[in-house]
């Protein structure tokens, strides 16, 4: 059975720190790897997509993804309060946008001005 | 540029009644996505839908959930009969293809009382 896993939280970080957020998958064949931040009683949105093993930085925001070790993080520089929000890791099989995307129940951020 | 519309955002109903959820992909868009998200737990796949064809229905349960995707008009998700086990976030997206990343409405909200 395809699993992603994240840590519940709450994770707690002061304003200005670096935050951490982790992600383990279950499914070897797993291609595409997503990180979307869901603010309370909003829509999941899209704030980073990595495909291959390694960093990609996208402005304040770094993923990472080690295949070998079935493991994708996601880094937030300079934590803002605006930040706070559940950050969902999700991946699927194949393809940039393929619909059976498989989601973790997600971590909660707290950022601590 | 409007982004994907769900409505309604809450819906009440009595145990035994019928849901009825809409949605309209962002223009441009031809490829719907439903998701469902239990309270606590990560959004899971339901279905997958081109204009007036069912592509994967896999996540969906087999009786009293039906879904389609009219050549004209939005997509509707139709629950039958609910139960107090339907309540939940049952969220939207849309893509102009399968390569392409997924675009979230911001949800229904179904309480069955």
């Amino acid at each position: 059975q395809k699993e992603v896993e994240q840590n519940s939280g709450p994770l707690s970080v002061p304003e200005g720190a670096i935050a951490s957020l982790n992600c383990t998958y279950s499914d070897r064949v797993s291609q595409s790897f997503f990180w979307y931040r869901q603010y309370s009683g909003k829509s999941p949105e899209l704030i980073m997509s990595i495909y291959s093993n390694g960093d990609k930085e996208d402005g304040r925001f770094t993923a990472q993804l080690n295949k070998a070790s079935q493991y994708v993080s996601l880094l937030i520089r300079d934590s803002q309060p605006s930040d706070s929000a559940t950050y969902l890791c999700a991946v699927n099989r194949g393809g940039a946008g393929s619909y059976q995307l498989t989601f973790g129940k997600g971590t909660k951020l707290s950022v601590i001005p | 540029n409007a982004g994907v519309m769900q409505n309604p955002r809450h819906l009440v109903r009595r145990r035994g009644q019928e849901a009825r959820l809409r949605c309209s992909p962002m223009k441009g868009h031809s490829h719907v996505y439903w998701y469902r998200q239990l309270p606590e737990e990560g959004l899971k796949f339901m279905v997958y839908l081109q204009k007036e064809n069912i592509i994967d229905e896999s996540g969906m349960p087999k009786e009293r959930f039906s879904a389609e995707f009219p050549k004209e008009g939005p997509s509707i998700l139709r629950i039958q009969q609910v139960v107090r086990g339907d309540s939940a976030a049952y969220f939207c997206a849309s893509s102009p293809g399968m390569d392409s990343p997924l675009h979230f409405g911001n949800g229904t909200r179904l309480t069955v009382t």
